[in-house]
Formats: C-alpha cells, structure tokens, sequence
C-alpha cells in the first residue's frame, strides 16, 4: 500500500540556518508533490506544489526538489526565523479526483 | 472572500451519540474533502465530493458519511461515537481544474468524545 515517509517527527535549528525536510513515498508514482505548514490547532496551509516534470521550484525563501528516481522530495527554507517554526506535511498526488493523502508531517523548531 | 469555513468549532459528545459537522467551501471551489487528525499525526483522508457526487473514500468504518449539498457545501456524520473518533476533524476545499493553488482548509472542529 502507499506509504510516505517524512524524515523525522522533530527538527531543531538555529535562526539563520537552512532547515532540510525530506518526504520518500512508496508504491505511489505522483504526478505532483504538495507542502503544506500547519500551525497548532490550525488546518494545514498550502505553501508550493511541484510536478513530476520539475526538478525544483522556488517560492521566496522555501525550495521544493522532485526526485521521481528517488522517489523523494526536500523541503528547504533558507535564512529560517523562530515564525517558521510549524508542522510541515509533504502529500504526493496525482490530480483532482484523487484524494490528497498526507505524510505525518516535521515540527521544525527554529531557535534564536 | 471568506475561507473554508467549518461548524461547529468545538463539539463535546458522548459514546455512542451522533455528530454533524458542517463545511462550506471557497466560492466557486466544487471539492470538498474531509480529514481526520489525531494529535501528532497527519490529517487521515476520509471522504472526496465533487458536484454532489463521492470521489473517494479513505479506510474509515461506514459509521462515517458524508454528502455535498448543491451550494457545494458538504456535512460529515459519525455515528455510533466512540472515544477514538475524538480528534481534528478538517475540511478542504479546491478547484479540480487547476492544481497550482493547492487545498484550502478550514480551522477545522475539534471532536471529543467522553
């Protein structure tokens, strides 16, 4: 059955750096990859989208990479600040009569 | 142009009673889909509309339903209620014609079940 994977429950990092967060999927082959922040007790937040044929994508400070070899996507926000300390959720998907399915999700804290 | 909006935001029940949860979509957003999340986990996929009719359906008992009114609007129902049902429940709204923008999600109903 699908399964995705996000690297870890919990990563901690130091204002300033970049934060990396990957998401593998298996038994899938995804037309598109979504991201999305999640706030505590909030719903999820569509932050970029990347298609199968992309290799990355760039939205201000976030880069998204597409690796259909691999079966993986990174997830990076350069320059981080404590505001983007969230749950960031990776769902693999393939159009819009296909359900969005949902990785666990990463809680990134950043510290100051 | 107002969000996904969800109602009730908060709900208290007891095992074995019934829930409604309500949903209105994004002005001309014709999806609607409902998730269910436990704390400390992603939102579990439960049920898909589009134009009134299911899509998809995600590994839930059939005490869970669901229907689209013809404003696109859309209500979830759980019967039989039982203590591991309590959790955040979410609806989404998108476009099935583009795929740029992504699912937009309401705050969602916070369900316990005592």
């Amino acid at each position: 059955s699908q399964k995705i994977e996000q690297n870890s429950e919990a990563l901690n990092i130091q204002e300033g750096k970049t934060a990396t967060l990957t998401c593998n999927y298996t038994n899938y082959s995804p037309a598109y990859l979504q991201w999305y922040r999640q706030d505590p007790g909030r719903g999820p937040v569509f932050l970029l989208l990347i298609r199968e044929n992309e290799k990355e994508k760039r939205k201000e400070r976030l880069k998204v990479t597409f690796d259909t070899t691999l079966k993986q996507s990174l997830f990076h926000i350069t320059a981080s600040q404590p505001a983007d300390s969230a749950t960031y959720l990776c769902a693999p998907w393939n159009s819009g009569n296909t359900p969005l399915v949902f990785g666990k999700g990463t809680r990134l804290s950043v510290i100051a | 142009d107002a969000g996904v909006t969800q109602s009730p935001t908060h709900l208290i029940k007891t095992r074995g009673q019934h829930v409604t949860l309500r949903c209105s979509p994004i002005s001309g957003h014709k999806s609607v889909s409902w998730y269910q999340q436990v704390l400390g986990q992603g939102p579990q996929f439960i049920f898909q509309y589009y134009e009134k009719e299911e899509r998809g359906r995600g590994n839930f008992p059939d005490r869970f339903s669901a229907r689209q009114f013809p404003n696109y609007s859309s209500e979830l129902n759980v019967n039989a209620l039982l203590l591991g049902d309590s959790a955040l429940y979410l609806c989404a709204s998108s476009t099935i014609q583009s795929a740029n923008y992504g699912y937009t999600f309401g705050s969602g109903t916070r369900l316990t079940v005592v």
